[in-house]
């Protein structure tokens, strides 16, 4: 079973502040790598995908990826309230099928 | 498109009963996944069709668990029978390829007593 971990939190930061999410994977031919949310008692929805070595901006919202080392982050910057939700990671497994694995995610909370 | 579209949204039971969840896919999306999601294991991925097919079934805890997808519009997820340990959070995804956005419904909160 090919593994993708994440710290389970809770991940606390101020308003207006940088969040830091980290998610490691153990597939070394990992292809895809999503980022998404869950609200409490909701649907996860899809913030970011990244498939490249580097950084992917959108908004307040960077995606890094580094597949020599094999982590994937997800920063957030100027944090707000409204971003306290569960982020889950995604990675795509090599070998024949390609549907993505999710980490059990990091919760995040943001004080006001 | 109304999005995954998954009913019931909970389902209180009692074990030994068969439980049947249903799941209608965004329109043009080919592959279907079924998801189970608890505190204890995170979000696993129970089944998946690609246009209707069954492609890979080994997330299925049992012989209990069943899933069909008789028509691009419609699946099912079926156990039978229930036991307090299916108690969780199912989802319904579909995307357009395998690796792509995967799109959730809003789940069925499955109660087992």
């Amino acid at each position: 079973q090919k593994e993708v971990e994440q710290n389970s939190g809770p991940l606390s930061v101020p308003e207006g502040a940088i969040a830091s999410l980290n998610c490691t994977y153990s597939d070394r031919g990992s292809q895809s790598f999503f980022w998404y949310r869950q609200y409490s008692g909701k649907s996860p929805e899809l913030i970011m995908f990244i498939y490249s070595n580097g950084d992917k901006e959108d908004g307040r919202f960077t995606a890094q990826l580094n597949k020599a080392s094999q982590y994937v982050s997800l920063l957030i910057r100027d944090s707000q309230p409204s971003d306290s939700a569960t982020y889950l990671c995604a990675v795509t497994q090599s070998g024949g099928s390609y549907i993505p694995t999710f980490g059990r995610g990091t919760s995040l909370i943001v004080h006001p | 498109d109304a999005g995954v579209i998954q009913s019931p949204r909970h389902e209180v039971t009692e074990m030994g009963q068969e439980v049947t969840l249903r799941c209608k896919p965004i329109s043009g999306h080919d592959y279907l996944f079924w998801y189970r999601q608890t505190m204890m294991r995170g979000l696993e991925l129970l089944i998946y069709f690609n246009n209707n097919v069954p492609i890979d079934d080994s997330g299925m805890p049992e012989d209990r668990f069943s899933a069909k997808m008789p028509n691009a519009s419609f699946s099912t997820l079926k156990i039978q029978p229930s036991e307090p340990r299916d108690s969780a959070v199912y989802f319904c995804a579909s995307s357009w390829t395998e690796n792509t956005e995967a799109f959730f419904g809003q789940g069925t909160r499955l109660t087992v007593v």
